[in-house]
Formats: C-alpha cells, structure tokens, sequence
C-alpha cells in the first residue's frame, strides 16, 4: 500500500535554528497537508498546500513557518527560528484530487527544540 | 464551530470484553467521520470512516462504530478487545460544507486493555 514518508523520524535542534522537515507524499496526491501534536494535546492543523500555493493555513502558521514542494516530490516544512514551544510531533499527509474522505498520514517527526 | 469532544481520557477493558470509545461531534454542515489509531512512537492510523449511507461502519482490525445523527456521536466499538488493541484513538470530522479541506481531531483516548 502507497505511504508517505517523513525524515527524519526524529530531530533535536537548538532554540533559534532554522529546521526543515521532509515529507513525500504519495506520488499521484495532488493535495498536502501538515498537522502538528504537541505532547499530550490534540492534532491540529497547520496548512493546506495545493497547486503549488498555500490553499489555507492555521494561526499557528505565523511568518516562523513556510512550506514548499521543490521538485515535484518532496513537500517540506520550514520553521525558520525554532523556539520551545515548537516542540511537537509533525504529521504530514496528502490526498488525491478525488479522495475527499481521507488523507493518508505519515509517520510523523518529532521536533524536539532544546 | 467545527469540534470534536472525547469525553474520556483513558478507557480500560478487560481482554475478551467489549470496549466502547466514545466521540461527539459538531459541525456547521454535514460530517465525514473518522478514527485513527496512534501507538507508541507512531503516526496516525486509518481506521474507519463514515461518509454516507449505513450507519454501522466497519473498519480495520475488527472495530466498527455507529454514526447517530440524532446524538451527533460516532463511538468506536469492538466486540472482544485484544491486549494488542491498547494504543491512543483519535476521533476526527471534517465538515462537507465548510472548510473541508480540514481535519478536526478530538484530544485523543487512551485505550488500555488487560490481559
């Protein structure tokens, strides 16, 4: 079964560094997600990412985060100066043109800022 | 407002026994219901959704849950729990009519079966 695939897996950075998560969703989804969790809350949303423009995005997605797919494949998340409470598992996901009802979600990256 | 309400933190069963997750829900339009499973270290895990028609939805590894529009619920059930089943269950909607594009979780059930 297709999956989408986030690295690493696992990350720590120091307070104030710039980190980019990796994603590659599935190869014929047309539609990008990010979600984040912080440990022991809810999964929220962060932005939507269709036809190469941002289609809608939280207020948790404030000018620290930006998002890009660079060649076609790979959908990544950049938190350009990381501060604590960025701290979170980041779930990526994506859905195809006509797949309204579910996303396939990746595995996740836990961010931990230190 | 779009939300989702998991009333229990944590909910423990003994292996063999039925187990009841329970979810509401509330949406401005018409919903698409969902579960995922999360265990340890791991991403989110399809489970089961209700788009339309039957109301009793099967999914994967043996749970079903019943849509009831009436309560506005969606709980999770399964007949025989497994100690395999023990893990985070999140209940999640998305709205048909109103930003759809977009996922509302529940905060998340802990399921603990026993052996």
């Amino acid at each position: 079964e297709p999956e989408v695939t986030q690295t690493p897996s696992h990350q720590v950075t120091q307070m104030g560094q710039e980190v980019i998560l990796r994603c590659v969703p599935i190869s014929n989804h047309l539609y990008f997600y990010w979600y984040r969790q912080i440990l022991g809350q809810k999964v929220e949303f962060l932005v939507s990412f269709y036809n190469n423009e941002i289609s809608e995005k939280s207020e948790i997605f404030d000018d620290q985060f930006s998002v890009e797919r660079p060649d076609g494949s790979n959908f990544t998340l950049k938190i350009r100066s990381t501060k604590l409470e960025d701290s979170a598992m980041y779930f990526c996901a994506s859905r195809e043109a006509g797949g309204h009802y579910g996303y396939t979600f990746g595995s996740g990256t836990r961010l931990t800022v230190v | 407002a779009q939300s989702v309400a998991q009333p229990e933190d944590q909910v423990n069963v003994a292996e063999g026994n039925p187990l009841t997750v329970k979810c509401t829900y509330s949406v401005s339009g018409n919903p698409y219901l969902f579960w995922y499973v999360q265990y340890p270290n791991r991403g989110l895990q399809f489970l089961l959704k209700y788009i339309t028609g039957d109301n009793l939805v099967k999914g994967s590894y043996g749970f079903e849950a019943e849509f009831n529009k009436s309560q506005t619920s969606f709980h999770l059930k399964k007949p025989s729990a497994l100690v395999s089943d023990s893990a985070l269950y999140f209940c999640a909607v998305r709205d048909k009519e109103n930003n759809f594009n977009k996922f509302y979780f529940g905060s998340g059930t802990k399921l603990n079966v026993k052996p």
